[in-house]
């Protein structure tokens, strides 16, 4: 049980170039989030999924997009990256909300993206 | 909306001693879920504890305790008898049974001096 794995751990970027980011879960969970994390700004939410083929717009959605295909991955992609998406992409995933003890969010290792 | 507020950007404990983190949370559902999260150097995000809103008991895992206030919307993380590997940024979140989000505060540094 390998829990939530994301895929690459780093990478650097140039100007314009694109790229995606994999997260795979084995849990069977329904919810899936990607989030960046900025220092002295704590998590903020980019897109998540509520199930398979469903996407939401979180608080920070510019210059990403994602999509759900396959309940246990999650791609986040940066069409156009610009030096604003350096950071720490952390995926995450959990049950459906409100079942009672299911809530819980589980992350992936992260990764690390540079844009230069 | 969900706010999450950690006012504490930096802590420092000796080893052996007791810490408390604070944080605060504004909500108007009635049903939700607290948690207090750990970022060692390592950047894995790890479950400290949990604590569900509807419980009065506060939550406890060996040297983690939480103050649940509700009317006071606070939530607060003790640790006892502060180890070196508890050296990390902490963060508290919450999530509601009627949303479909988490919401995370800005997190709390915290270092264990030896």
């Amino acid at each position: 049980n390998a829990g939530v794995t994301q895929t690459p751990k780093f990478r650097v970027l140039k100007t314009g170039q694109s790229m995606t980011l994999l997260c795979a879960q084995d849990m069977n969970h329904e919810y899936m989030y990607w989030y960046r994390q900025d220092p002295g700004m704590g998590l903020r939410l980019i897109h998540y999924s509520v199930g398979e083929g469903t996407t939401a717009k979180g608080e920070v959605p510019d210059g990403y997009n994602v999509s759900r295909l396959k309940k246990q991955n999650f791609l986040l992609g940066l069409e156009s990256a610009a030096p604003s998406q350096t950071s720490v992409y952390f995926c995450a995933s959990s049950y459906w909300l409100g079942t009672g003890d299911q809530e819980t969010q589980y992350f992936g290792p992260g990764t690390r993206l540079l844009v230069l | 909306a969900q706010t999450v507020t950690q006012s504490q950007p930096e802590m420092s404990v000796q080893e052996a001693e007791t810490v408390t983190l604070s944080c605060t949370y504004d909500t108007s559902e009635s049903n939700y879920y607290l948690f207090w999260y750990k970022q060692p150097p390592s950047r894995q995000m790890i479950l400290v504890i949990r604590q569900e809103a509807y419980k009065q008991q506060n939550a406890t895992e060996n040297r983690f305790s939480v103050n649940f206030q509700k009317a006071a919307k606070s939530f607060s993380l003790k640790i006892s008898d502060s180890q070196l590997g508890d050296t990390a940024m902490y963060f508290c979140a919450f999530t509601s049974n009627t949303g479909n989000q988490f919401y995370f505060g800005t997190g709390t540094s915290l270092t264990v001096i030896p």
